[in-house]
């Protein structure tokens, strides 16, 4: 079975710095995607950035880029420039087709930003 | 811009009632998904559902879940008899179709059994 692991359940980081959130994951599929999602206090669940397996090229999203590591099972994000409103949980998810397109999540990581 | 919707917000019940949530997912997707998250845990996958029926269910999804597309617009879940431990927020998503695209989730409905 797929499995999602974070290992930082907090981070912080000061405003204007660049902060990395850690992902592992587990899986024998070679075609998935994995995703990463924000939740705000208001529990909104926000898609920031995404992955597809096969892309060697590691996805950005303005100030959000991953760096995907297929052999060894990562996918961290790294938050540049980070915003006070960048403080929320953030969520590492998995999904493939042969999952039905479910997501996998895992435990989430706390991001607080100092000004 | 299209989103899912979701009623109501916050539903506040007691141990042993029905409650029914509601979703409107976005209009031309196919797929549909209902997902809990307990205060301060992960998200967990409940099911999917697809051309009216569910395609997979977790280990979460008992006897006492189900789901029904009653129309062509609204998804919902109804719990039979609540617990206390059901008590949680749920979200719905849905996507466009069963490849591996962005899921849009809904704002959630955060169910407090009392």
């Amino acid at each position: 079975a797929q499995t999602v692991t974070q290992s930082q359940p907090e981070m912080s980081v000061q405003e204007a710095e660049t902060v990395t959130l850690s992902c592992t994951y587990d899986t024998s599929e070679s075609d998935y995607y994995l995703f990463w999602y924000k939740q705000p206090p208001s529990r909104q669940m926000i898609l920031v950035i995404r992955q597809e397996a096969y892309k060697q090229q590691n996805a950005t999203e303005n100030r959000f880029s991953v760096n995907f590591q297929k052999a060894a099972k990562s996918f961290s994000l790294k938050i540049s420039d980070s915003q006070l409103g960048d403080a929320a949980m953030y969520f590492c998810a998995y999904g493939s087709y042969n999952q039905g397109g479910k997501l996998i999540f895992g435990q989430g990581t706390e991001l607080s930003v100092k000004p | 811009e299209p989103e899912v919707t979701q009623t109501p917000s916050h539903q506040v019940t007691q141990m042993g009632q029905e409650v029914i949530l509601r979703c409107v997912p976005i209009s031309n997707h196919l797929y549909f998904y209902w997902y809990r998250q307990i205060l301060g845990q992960k998200v967990e996958f409940l099911v999917s559902f697809y051309n009216n029926e569910i395609s997979e269910k977790s280990e979460i999804f008992d006897d006492q879940f189900s789901v029904e597309r009653p129309d062509g617009s609204n998804f919902t879940l109804k719990i039979r008899s609540t617990k206390l431990e059901d008590s949680a927020m749920y979200f719905c998503a849905s996507i466009l179709s069963g490849g591996i695209y962005e899921q849009y989730f809904g704002p959630g409905t955060r169910l407090t059994v009392t």
